[in-house]
Order: C-alpha cells, then sequence, then structure tokens
C-alpha cells in the first residue's frame, strides 16, 4: 500500500523558516517525481514545487521561488521542503504528492494527508 | 502562473450529465499532453479522476470522461450520483515545466 505521511508542519512567525518532511512507503520511492502542493483550507489546490526522480529536475511556483528549496533523499525515502522568509500567505495545508512516473510534469496519483503551517506574529 | 478559468460551481440532478469547463491558454492546456482532474471531497486528499486529457486510472467509474479542444478541456460526468458531489479541479503542466490547478469547481447533486 503506497503511503505518504507529512510532518513538521507548525506555528512560525513571519520572516522564519520551516521544514517539512514526507516519508514514503509501499512503492519504489526513486523511481517517481514527487511534489508539494498546498491549499488554503476552504480554498483551492496550489502547486508549490516538484522534483524529478534523480533530483536532475526540479521547478518552483513563482511565488516561493528563491524562498523554498525542494530535496529528496531516496536512501530514506523521503521528500522535503525548506522554507524559508515565511510570510502569512504561505499559510496552508500541505500535501507531498507522488508523480505518475519519473518526469516532473506529469500529475500526482497518490496524496499524503498534508501537514498544516501557519505562518502568524 | 495564472490558474486555470473554471466555474465555482456547476449543478445536476442523479442520473444527468453535467460538463465543467477548464479554459487556460497556448503556455498551458493548449500545449500540453498532460491535462488532469481531480475531485475532492470535503476533509480528504484531492483523487485523480483523469489524467493525459482523456484517460482514466485504475478504479475510476467510467461515467468520469475527458476532452480536450484547443486551450480548453473538459470534464464530463454522466449518471450522476449523490457520491459525485465534491469540487473539481482541473490541472495541466505549462511550457514553463511548472504546473497549474484551476481554480475548482464545486458540483452539487440536487
Amino acid at each position: 500500500e503506497v503511503r505518504l505521511v507529512e510532518s513538521g508542519g507548525g506555528l512560525v512567525q513571519p520572516g522564519r523558516s520551516l521544514r517539512l518532511s514526507c516519508a514514503a512507503s509501499g512503492f519504489t520511492f526513486e523511481d517517481y517525481a514527487m511534489h508539494w502542493v498546498r491549499q488554503v483550507p476552504g480554498k483551492g489546490l496550489e502547486w508549490v514545487s516538484g522534483i524529478s526522480w534523480s533530483s536532475g529536475i526540479i521547478n518552483y511556483e513563482d511565488s516561493v521561488k528563491g524562498r523554498f528549496t525542494i530535496s529528496r533523499d531516496n536512501a530514506w525515502k523521503s521528500l522535503y521542503l525548506e522554507m524559508k522568509s515565511l510570510r502569512p500567505e504561505d499559510s496552508a495545508l500541505y500535501y507531498c504528492a507522488r508523480g505518475l512516473d519519473h518526469y516532473a510534469t506529469r500529475p500526482f496519483d497518490y496524496w499524503g494527508q498534508g501537514t498544516l503551517v501557519t505562518v502568524s506574529s | 502562473q495564472s490558474a486555470l478559468t473554471q466555474p465555482a460551481s456547476v449543478s445536476g440532478s442523479p442520473g444527468q450529465s453535467i460538463t465543467i469547463f477548464c479554459t487556460g491558454t497556448s503556455s498551458d492546456i493548449g500545449g500540453s499532453n498532460y491535462v488532469s482532474w481531480y475531485q475532492q471531497h470535503p476533509g480528504k486528499a484531492p483523487k485523480l479522476m483523469i489524467f493525459d486529457v482523456s484517460n482514466r486510472p485504475s478504479g475510476v467509474s467510467n461515467r468520469f470522461s475527458g476532452f480536450k479542444f484547443g486551450n480548453t478541456a473538459s470534464l464530463t460526468i454522466s449518471g450522476l450520483q449523490a457520491e459525485d458531489e465534491a469540487d473539481y479541479y482541473c490541472f495541466s503542466s505549462t511550457d514553463r515545466s511548472t504546473l497549474v490547478f484551476g481554480g475548482g469547481t464545486k458540483l452539487t447533486v440536487l
């Protein structure tokens, strides 16, 4: 069974940093691209960042470029999102999602349950 | 990257068919073979319903179908059922190798 479990969310002050993690199990992690998607409760979905199977291709949504860094550790079957210079508008439920294959521009077939990030003073 | 454009809401009666349209540009939907649709029930993670314009993942009912013409994609749900009531999001890759969702459409089954 494919499982994606996010962690690392919480309350953080504007301008501070936070690191999200996603632990994967039930599939060959290194065969798939991985992504972060966020959703403000009650609002729509927003793709944040994606990384190919080998970390050779990394893409970001414009509003997080230069502030967020996605990475993965295939040996530990884990995906990460380092978030710096956080803004109130970054507050959302952050989902980890698996791509359909190793390409970083394919849609996602499995999602975690999300970890909530709240940026507020 | 602007979100793809979807109607805020659609509705239909059980047994009827509805179609949700999603409009983008030549930089996303118009130039992409990777147009997808997601279903999201309240409090749940999204579920992939259609990928690569018109393909259904294993386990998704054949009542769901997708199509694309130019810069517009569509999702049709036939034989509406109460369980179909949910939010639906279109999704596409872009020519900048980024990904973009539509704003979401709330489907109400009357």
